[in-house]
């Protein structure tokens, strides 16, 4: 059974920049995730989907980032435009719905995409 | 906001050593996961305590949930190279729909 899928897996943008980073979940997980994870440090959610609705977005900066999930299955990440202090790993990961909710689930992590802003 | 601190933030040991590392939080939670994450990859999941006082055990690795549900250990018996990574734990609030990661724990073992 194929990963969590992310790419690219290393991007390098000078400041002021748009950059998209993209994420195919395992098939059949209804649920994504996008994280941010600064170097040594645990991954901070960013937006949580259930099929195609970001039911959790309270931690994305809505200036500057947006995501999409249109289908219910990839889901793209924009930063537009980056600042230097977004320059961290993005990871994207997603779980199976088990009654209805994705609690107690395992969450499954791609490999990340690395992004330097210069 | 619910935080979770680990303790020790960086830990270097030679094989065979024995190792503890923990897990702190002012705020009780639902259940609570470990993770390990190794360099350019993502993190992959470890275990899961539910139960406060709940003990279960990964081959050499034993993890511990606290009674009251706010902290927890991870503890490695006979360190190996194979163990090296970031640990991370996770905790799960009381409506069960966020994981809130903890600040980590970079474990390199040595030959």
């Amino acid at each position: 059974e194929a990963g969590v899928v992310q790419s690219p897996r290393y991007k390098i943008i000078e400041k002021k920049q748009p950059v998209a980073f993209w994420c195919n979940p395992i098939s059949g997980h209804n649920t994504l995730y996008w994280y941010r994870q600064n170097l040594g440090q645990g991954p901070e959610l960013l937006i949580r989907y259930e099929n195609e609705e970001a039911v959790d977005d309270s931690q994305l900066p809505k200036d500057r980032f947006s995501a999409e999930r249109l289908k219910g299955v990839d889901s793209t990440l924009k930063i537009q435009p980056a600042e230097l202090g977004d320059s961290a790993v993005y990871l994207c990961a997603s779980s199976p719905l088990m009654g209805g909710r994705s609690s107690y689930n395992e969450q499954f992590f791609g490999p990340g995409t690395r992004l330097t802003v210069l | 906001t619910q935080l979770l601190e680990q303790s020790p933030q960086f830990l270097s040991i030679q094989e065979g050593e024995n190792l503890t590392v923990y897990c702190n939080s002012s705020s009780v939670f639902s259940s609570l996961q470990w993770y390990r994450q190794e360099p350019g990859e993502g993190p992959v999941l470890l275990v899961t305590v539910v139960t406060g006082g709940e003990v279960k055990k990964l081959k050499r690795l034993t993890f511990q949930f606290g009674d009251a549900r706010k902290d927890s250990s991870l503890h490695i018996t006979a360190a190996q190279p194979g163990d090296t990574g970031l640990y991370l734990c996770a905790g799960r609030d009381g409506t069960a729909s966020k994981l809130t990661f903890g600040t980590g724990t970079r474990l390199q073992v040595t030959l």
